[in-house]
């Protein structure tokens, strides 16, 4: 069946600027994460949706980054006044309760 | 919340097995741990995860030491698109959602 699909899959943008990242999980799956994965380094992760439960928001590196699911699906990442060091892979996965997290291609982010 | 140690990077000749370390002294006894892999440019793959036995599937096997303080991930004929980064993980003790990711271990196969 149909993967973790995000979009765009790239995003050039200019310092200053917002942007909004969005994922599609697999049909059905309860949860949904965001992470950031910076060049040569390991994954960071920054939220978590659960079902209609509050978001854990705990690793969002600061108040300019925000995520919603509507719906319980759908879900997107907005970064408001881009900086540079928000370039990055932003990838997305979701899972069936707390079981294992199936990841989508990711969206290649560069602030100019 | 544990922590892995992988080595930065090894080589496999194709076809032959390729065995990944991965120590996690500091893991708790409810804490999984999970393998991935991510191919250049693409989202990570999950490959297994198992708790104290050893596992097998279609991608790999999973031998865990009996204190769990270490693990390898064995891919038994090793072919050229196995080439990627794999990452060792173990979950979060008490928050059963979260990966912490290190910085894993580059497997060039060679032909």
């Amino acid at each position: 069946g149909a993967g973790v699909s995000q979009s765009p899959s790239n995003k050039v943008t200019e310092k200053g600027k917002d942007v909004e990242l969005r994922c599609d999980p697999i049909s059905g799956h309860t949860a949904l994460y965001w992470y950031r994965q910076s060049l040569g380094q390991g994954l960071e992760f920054l939220i978590y949706f659960q079902g209609n439960s509050a978001p854990d928001k705990s690793g969002l590196p600061s108040d300019r980054f925000s995520a919603e699911r509507t719906g319980g699906s759908v879900s997107t990442l907005t970064i408001q006044r881009t900086q540079q060091e928000d370039s990055a892979v932003y990838l997305c996965a979701s899972s069936f309760g707390s079981g294992t997290q199936y990841f989508g291609p990711g969206t290649r982010l560069l602030v100019l | 919340d544990a922590k892995t140690t992988q080595p930065p990077s090894m080589d496999c000749a194709e076809g032959r097995a390729a065995n990944l370390p991965c120590n996690h002294s500091t893991i708790s006894g409810n804490e999984y741990v999970y393998w991935y892999r991510q191919i250049h440019s693409q989202g990570p793959q999950y490959i297994i995860h198992g708790l104290k036995n050893n596992e097998t599937n279609e991608m790999a096997s999973l031998i865990i030491t009996e204190d769990r303080k270490s693990s390898t991930l064995i891919l038994p004929h090793a072919t050229l698109r196995d080439t990627a980064v794999y990452y060792c993980i173990v979950r979060v003790a008490d928050s059963n959602y979260q990966l912490i990711w290190g910085a894993g271990t580059k497997l060039i196969i060679k032909p």
